[in-house]
């Protein structure tokens, strides 16, 4: 069975205080590992997708790496405005099927 | 681009009623749509897989006869909630997936069900 671990559960950073997310990752076929921000009572919200070990992407303050074993995000210089909680899934399907699993997110509060 | 709606964004319902929720993709078609329980502080629990002009995949321990998916338009899945219990209440989100690609899924706003 697929498993996804994030951590840490919360995290709590000064604005300006650059940090990484963790998420570990066990599945027999990796097809992609995705990033998602969720705010408090919405849908989340896609950010990153990786599909190989090695594998970097950006976008403004985030920065998603791939290894075979782990992902990270990396939040540099947050702003409150960042602060949410972050999930990752993997997807362990084969073919014409999406099995996605999902983790339990790392809550993150950026104060002022 | 990538824009999934769901209404409504919150009910209210007496047990033993039905609730039917829509999830929609505003911009693109999808082949494929997803439906998601999630309760507080946990993680998203897949419920079951909505593919266009065929029976969902439920995922292992979902009421199939309970939680009534229809997916008749490449825009639009239906989840009907049938004789709803108060253990039923819930923060449904459901996703879409662009036709013809398989990987990130974009999500709805979610739906607030209270069952009294």
């Amino acid at each position: 069975e697929d498993q996804v671990t994030q951590s840490p559960e919360a995290l709590r950073l000064q604005e300006g205080e650059s940090s990484s997310l963790n998420c570990s990752y066990t599945v027999s076929g990796l097809r992609g590992l995705f990033w998602y921000r969720q705010d408090p009572g919405k849908g989340p919200e896609f950010l990153f997708t990786l599909y190989s070990a090695g594998e970097e992407k950006e976008k403004e303050r985030l920065k998603a790496t791939l290894t075979k074993k782990e992902s990270f995000l990396h939040i540099t210089a947050p702003k409150p405005e960042d602060s949410a909680t972050y999930l990752c899934a993997v997807d362990g399907g084969s073919g014409g099927y999406q099995k996605v699993t999902f983790g339990t997110g790392t809550k993150l509060q950026v104060i002022p | 681009g990538a824009v999934v709606s769901q209404h409504p964004s919150w009910v209210i319902c007496k047990s033993g009623t039905s609730v039917k929720i829509e999830c929609r993709s505003l911009d693109f078609q999808a082949t494929t749509m997803f439906w998601y329980r999630q309760f507080p502080k946990q993680s998203l629990m897949l419920m079951a897989t909505s593919n266009e002009g065929s029976k969902a995949t439920y995922e292992q321990g979902v009421e199939k006869d309970k939680f009534l998916i229809n997916h008749a338009s490449l825009t639009l899945s239906t989840l009907t909630v049938t004789s709803a219990h108060p253990e039923d209440s819930s923060f449904y989100i459901c996703s879409a997936q662009r036709t013809g690609v398989i990987g990130e899924q974009y999500f709805g706003p979610g739906t607030r069900l209270t069952v009294t």
